[in-house]
């Protein structure tokens, strides 16, 4: 089946640093890749959409500038969390679509997920 | 419109009981309403998904019934098992596009041994 391999699976910076995050799709195109925000308990905010080769849209709310999305491949999309912060401490997570034949869903497949503390 | 509505926020059964859980959405625009089991620490996984042409699909032990009319949608789980123990989303979306999924608010179930 489809697979979307998302490193780190957790790390920890320093106020202030930025952190990146990459999603790779790993036996399908993924022409769109998806961006979410979960909190503890809640369920998974949408922060970005964005399609290979153009630049991402994000959510009302969400700072561009802050959380930088380069989607150059059909295979690689990455986050960068840009001066982070404690409040920027987060479980991030990566979706990527592709059109599929064979009967594979819709063609979302979720990456594992990325633990950020910024201490 | 966006909205789908799930419920309850979280649910105790014991092992061999069937946990329900429902989802109602408002956008008659969907047509892709798949169900995810997330682990802490994890990215979520899909379960089961469904579209409106049927009103019932059953993988193993996992059931969606799907009501078009009434605009809702539930997963059952037959024989639950410690294991099962997660927060199980609801989604729904448009099929053959790249449009974003749009997520209940989880159910956090635990299955008592």
């Amino acid at each position: 089946g489809a697979v979307v391999s998302q490193h780190p699976s957790w790390v920890i910076c320093k106020s202030g640093t930025s952190v990146k995050i990459e999603c790779r799709s790993l036996d399908f195109q993924a022409t769109t890749m998806f961006w979410y925000r979960q909190f503890p308990k809640q369920s998974l905010m949408l922060m970005a959409t964005s399609n290979e080769g153009s630049k991402a849209t994000y959510e009302q709310g969400v700072e561009k500038d802050k959380f930088l999305i380069n989607h150059a491949s059909l295979t690689l999309s990455t986050l960068t969390v840009t001066s982070a912060h404690p409040e920027d401490s987060s479980f991030y997570i990566c979706s990527g679509w592709g059109p599929r034949t064979g009967g594979a869903g819709n063609g979302y497949t979720f990456g594992s997920g990325t633990r950020l503390t910024v201490v | 419109q966006q909205q789908v509505k799930q419920s309850p926020q979280s649910l105790i059964v014991q092992k061999g009981g069937i946990p329900i859980i429902n989802c109602a959405y408002e956008n008659t625009a969907f047509d892709y309403f798949p169900w995810y089991q997330q682990f802490p620490g994890k990215g979520p996984a899909l379960l089961i998904a469904i579209r409106p042409d049927v009103s019932e699909k059953k993988e193993g032990r996992f059931t969606i019934s799907f009501n078009k009319s009434a605009k809702q949608f539930s997963l059952h789980i037959m024989d639950s098992q410690p294991g099962d123990s997660a927060t199980y989303f609801c989604a729904a979306g448009q099929s053959g596009s790249a449009r974003q999924l749009t997520f209940g608010s989880g159910t956090q179930l635990t299955v008592l041994p």
